[in-house]
């Protein structure tokens, strides 16, 4: 069954730093994985697509990597700004589970300006 | 291009009634995925529909239950709802099948159960 940590739960950082945010998982049987942002209360947007056979992805200050044989992905944000305080969420879809979506808890992000 | 929307936005509602919400797709849409978020279990896959037929369940009590139009518009319903049914309920739309698409989330519908 798989299983999506993400690493740090929390991470409050001055503005302007560059981060990473991390999501593991367990099973590397993936079809692709998606990285979304939840702001408090709101829906979920999505950020990055990476497909199984990519190794990273890119959008304006994102930058997401995946490794699937150790079962890892990364998030970079450059130059954090405080509008990028959120929760992040990844989300592989695995083969196993009939292609749904699992969950990881997410990683409360907070940009102090 | 509209986004993925879902009405009500905020339902109360008394232990005991049932409830439905709904979602409208991003036009073109075909897939449509509903998901429970709550603080203690995070997001949780409900159901997923393409061309009107059910693809995937998650693991919800029969109470909950989903439909899909021919216009793909979709509807969710939960009957003798519980206290711990009180989540944000939210509605993802992909262009084709889930297992390809990117999905696009709607802005969920807060149901609060007294």
């Amino acid at each position: 069954k798989q299983e999506v940590t993400q690493i740090p739960a929390a991470l409050s950082v001055p503005e302007g730093e560059n981060l990473v945010l991390n999501c593991s998982f367990t099973d590397s049987a993936i079809y692709n994985l998606q990285w979304f942002r939840q702001d408090p209360g709101k829906g979920l947007t999505s950020l990055l697509l990476i497909q199984s056979s990519q190794r990273e992805q890119t959008s304006g200050r994102l930058n997401a990597s995946l490794d699937k044989s150790s079962g890892r992905s990364t998030l970079y944000i450059a130059a954090s700004q405080p509008g990028d305080s959120a929760t992040y969420l990844c989300a592989p879809r695995s083969m196993d589970s009939n292609y749904q979506l699992i969950w990881g808890a997410g990683t409360k992000l907070i940009i102090k300006p | 291009k509209a986004g993925v929307t879902q009405t009500p936005r905020y339902l109360i509602k008394t232990r005991g009634q049932q409830v439905t919400l709904s979602c409208s797709p991003i036009s073109g849409h075909r897939s449509v995925s509903w998901y429970q978020q709550t603080p203690g279990q995070g997001l949780q896959f409900l159901f997923e529909y393409f061309s009107e037929t059910q693809r995937n369940k998650g693991n919800f009590p029969g109470r909950f239950s989903g439909r899909q139009f021919s216009n793909s518009r979709s509807e969710m319903n939960v009957s003798t709802l519980e206290l711990g049914d009180s989540a944000l309920y939210l509605c993802a739309s992909s262009p084709t099948s889930v297992q390809s698409g990117e999905q696009y989330f709607g802005p969920g519908t807060r149901l609060t159960v007294t």
